[in-house]
């Protein structure tokens, strides 16, 4: 079974600041990671993905994420955090067979003070 | 491309009435579709997948259950609503590499 654990339900920072949204993952098997945004009211939109190629995976609107395999971690980062980014942010994990069902953490709202 | 339409976006239900949504997919074939709900504070709980037309698995018991009667067309529903069916409610479909979700239904029984 796989399963995902983001730490800290909310997440505060100024604008300008670091972001850094917290994922640890369990699996059995090489995992596929992902990052998923939610604005409110509205679906999941990608954000960036780890297929088993690079383990530093660049996504868009600048958030990026590594995969730490020996930390069983795929922590979010942004180097400078923008109004534009408060929303609900959420790690997911599947098997790398492709096709088979996501496993989503709880999620993290992040807020951004200006 | 593949598109994911979702309807309708909002819907406020008394207790006890039945229950219907409907998720289609554009731009792809024998998808592998998904329903799950999203409680605030609990992320999204799967609720059902299915891989093919008339092939439905459950992850959950529940008072919900889904149907696939065509290839690209994925419905929730329920026969008697309940106060703690309210959620969001989200449709997606598998790709080979990522998962692709509708825009979402907000559900409210009262």
């Amino acid at each position: 079974a796989q399963s995902v654990t983001q730490l800290g339900s909310h997440v505060s920072v100024s604008e300008g600041a670091l972001v850094l949204l917290r994922c640890n993952y369990s699996s059995s098997v090489p995992p596929y990671l992902f990052w998923y945004v939610q604005y409110p009211n509205q679906g999941l939109q990608l954000l960036l993905k780890y297929t088993s190629a690079a383990t530093l995976v660049k996504g868009i609107n600048g958030f990026e994420a590594e995969f730490k395999k020996s930390e069983t971690s795929f922590h979010l980062t942004k180097p400078s955090a923008h109004m534009s980014d408060a929303a609900e942010y959420f790690c997911a994990v599947s098997d790398e067979s492709g096709y088979s069902t996501l496993t989503f953490g709880k999620g993290t709202m992040l807020l951004v003070s200006p | 491309s593949q598109t994911i339409h979702q309807w309708p976006a909002t819907l406020v239900q008394p207790v006890g009435s039945p229950l219907s949504l409907e998720c289609t997919v554009e731009g792809t074939s024998n998808p592998n579709l998904y329903w799950y709900r999203q409680a605030a504070g609990r992320g999204l709980q799967l609720l059902f997948y299915s891989v093919g037309i008339g092939q439905i698995s459950s992850e959950v018991p529940q008072n919900l259950s889904a149907s696939r009667p065509q290839d690209r067309q994925f419905i929730l529903s329920s026969k008697k609503l309940l106060l703690s069916d309210s959620g969001f409610y989200l449709c997606a479909w598998r790709g080979q590499d990522e998962a692709f979700f509708g825009q979402g239904t907000r559900l409210t029984v009262v």
